[in-house]
Order: C-alpha cells, then sequence, then structure tokens
C-alpha cells in the first residue's frame, strides 16, 4: 500500500545552519508530493508541492525535488532561522485514492539562536 | 479573511456527553475531510465529503458521524464522547478532490473526562 516514511525527530540545529529533513514514500504510478507546516498552536499550512518525476517545490527558502528513481522528496533549506521552528509533514496524494492524502508522522524542528 | 473556520476551538467534555464541531469555508471548495491528531500518529482521517451530498468514511471514523450541511458547512459530531476521543479536531479543504493540496483550520482541542 501507499505509505510515507519521514525522518524522527526533533532535529535541531542553530540559526543558519543547512537543514534537511528526510521524506521516503512508497506508491505504484505517480503521486503527487506535498510539504506541510505546523507552527504551535496552529493547523498545516501547504509548504511546497510536486506533481511529477523531477520537479522542484520551493516556498520560503525551503526546497524540494521529487526524486522517483530513489522515492524521495526530502526538505532542505540553505540558512534556517529560529522562526522556522515548527512541526514539518510530508503527503502522498494518488488520483486513484481519491487524492485523499497519506500522511508522514510529522518531524519537529527546533531551531536555537 | 479567506479560509476555513473552525469552531469551537477549545472544549472540554463528560464521558458519555455529546458535541458537534463545526466547519466552514468560504474558498469554494467542493471536496472537506475531517481529521484528528494525536502525539506520535500524526493524522487519521475520520470522514470526509467529497462533493455536496456526499460523505464516506476514513481510516477511524468509529464514534463519529458528520453532516455536508451545504458547500459551505461539514460537521463532525461526538454522540457520546470517550476519553480516547481527546484529541485535536481539523476541518480541511480542498478543491479538485485534493490535487493540489488542502487548506486547513486551526482546530479544536477537545479533551474528554
Amino acid at each position: 500500500g501507499n505509505s510515507v516514511t519521514q525522518m524522527e525527530g526533533p532535529v535541531t540545529l542553530s540559526e543558519e545552519a543547512f537543514l534537511t529533513i528526510n521524506c521516503t514514500y512508497t506508491a505504484t504510478g505517480y503521486p503527487s508530493l506535498f510539504w506541510y507546516v505546523q507552527y504551535p498552536g496552529e493547523g498545516l499550512q501547504l509548504l511546497l508541492k510536486a506533481t511529477k518525476a523531477d520537479d522542484k517545490g520551493s516556498n520560503k527558502g525551503f526546497e524540494a525535488t521529487y526524486r522517483k528513481e530513489t522515492t524521495s522528496f526530502h526538505l532542505e533549506k540553505g540558512s534556517v532561522q529560529v522562526s522556522d521552528s515548527a512541526v514539518y509533514f510530508c503527503a502522498l496524494a494518488k488520483m486513484d485514492s481519491n487524492y485523499q492524502l497519506i500522511w508522514g508522522a510529522g518531524t519537529k524542528l527546533i531551531i536555537k539562536p | 479573511n479567506a479560509g476555513v473556520t473552525q469552531t469551537p476551538k477549545f472544549q472540554v467534555l463528560k464521558t458519555g456527553q455529546s458535541m458537534t464541531l463545526q466547519c466552514a469555508q468560504d474558498m469554494n471548495h467542493n471536496s472537506m475531510y475531517w481529521y484528528r491528531q494525536d502525539p506520535g500518529m500524526g493524522l487519521r482521517l475520520i470522514y470526509y465529503s467529497a462533493s455536496e451530498g456526499t460523505t464516506d468514511k476514513g481510516e477511524v471514523p468509529n464514534g463519529y458521524n458528520v453532516s455536508r450541511l451545504n458547500k459551505r458547512e461539514f460537521s463532525l459530531r461526538l454522540e457520546s464522547a470517550a476519553p480516547s476521543q481527546t484529541s485535536v479536531y481539523f476541518c480541511a479543504t480542498s478543491q479538485d478532490r485534493g490535487s493540489y493540496g488542502y487548506t486547513f483550520g486551526s482546530g479544536t482541542r477537545l479533551t474528554v473526562v
């Protein structure tokens, strides 16, 4: 079946460090892939998405590339800020499952000044 | 502001009490979803409505009922609350059944004592 696996957190970094949060998926065909962010006490917000292989999603300095050969969609940012502290969720959606999202467990990111 | 509005934001219930969580959207999206979020378990789909007039069970529907009142509103009802239903509940909407991602409300934090 379809599944999403994220690296366990929390991930703790210093401000201006390079960030990578790993996400791999299992699915047949060509799912759409998403990263969502949840700030403390808030709902989830769509951060970026990619709908086909080799697509790169980007937003607010974050990037992720849809790698079909490695079934991965790792989230990266070159220089993190304290305000990036949040929980990050990777998710996939497939047309044949009515586009219901399959969610990763979430990775908590803590940025220290 | 356009978006997804959930009420109430917080609620404490006694075991056996009933309540309805309300969700309203002004984004003109066709699909609406109810999720629960529990620590360490990520997001789990309770019910969804692909379009006005239809509802379907998700991953964890037991103990819940839903009503898609019109295109804007999708309510979640707990008929007889149990402590296991203590959670944060999120409503989400999507256009085209989620291929472009979901928009989430800010959540309802429910405690059942």
